[in-house]
């Protein structure tokens, strides 16, 4: 079975500096798809970025990018430009053939002044 | 406007007494799954539909029941509610391409409990 691990439970970070979030995962299979899912304190999940395994470039979307090292089954969030906006739980999640999407513990990120 | 709703969103309930919480999506997604949110533990999947009348158990089935009766609605229904099923819950929607999902929308969630 496949397991997403956020070993990170809180972190914190000053607004305008820049924060890495790290996931890492276990499969055994070579075509998946990774995502970071963002839940601000309205509980809404928002989806912040997708990568795809079979693509070699790392997914940005705006001040948000991934690095994703297949090998080392890695999937780092990194946040650029912190802002108040940016504070709440992150969660790395998991979806391969299974047809099932599996979520890390969440990490929460705290932006301060 | 693309979306999924749930209802209600907030429900306070008894041991015992049967409930049901409502999903809906207007996209068109084949596959349609809820998740219970822990303090601790992220999002666990309860039960998941990949089309109509095709529905399948997660990973923490246990006390829970579903139906996919038509394409839009998957609906969860707590029998006999118990305390540890005091949860937020989530439902989730998207399509399928081939054997993978595609990104999954999620409705606002629904907080329950169960006294």
């Amino acid at each position: 079975a496949q397991t997403v691990t956020q070993s990170q439970p809180e972190m914190s970070v000053q607004e305008a500096e820049t924060v890495t979030l790290s996931c890492t995962y276990d499969t055994s299979e070579s075509d998946y798809y990774l995502f970071w899912y963002k839940q601000p304190p309205s509980r809404q999940m928002i989806l912040v970025i997708r990568q795809e395994a079979y693509k070699q470039q790392n997914a940005t979307e705006n001040r948000f990018s991934v690095n994703f090292q297949k090998a080392a089954k890695s999937f780092s969030l990194k946040i650029s430009d912190s802002q108040l906006g940016d504070a709440a739980m992150y969660f790395c999640a998991y979806t391969g053939t299974a047809s099932k999407l599996t979520f890390g513990t969440g990490t929460r990120l705290q932006v301060t002044l | 406007e693309a979306q999924v709703t749930q209802n209600p969103r907030y429900l306070i309930t008894v041991t015992g007494k049967k409930l049901t919480v409502t999903c809906s999506q207007n996209m068109n997604h084949e596959y349609m799954s809820w998740y219970r949110q822990d303090p601790g533990l992220g999002l666990r999947q309860i039960y998941y539909s990949m089309n109509v009348e095709v529905t399948d158990k997660g990973d923490v089935p246990e006390g829970y029941k579903v139906s996919r009766k038509e394409k839009r609605n998957f609906p969860l229904i707590l029998e006999s509610p118990s305390p540890n099923q005091t949860s937020l819950y989530f439902c989730a929607s998207n399509h399928l391409v081939g054997a993978f999902q595609e990104t999954q929308y999620f409705g606002p969630g629904t907080r329950l409990l169960v006294l």
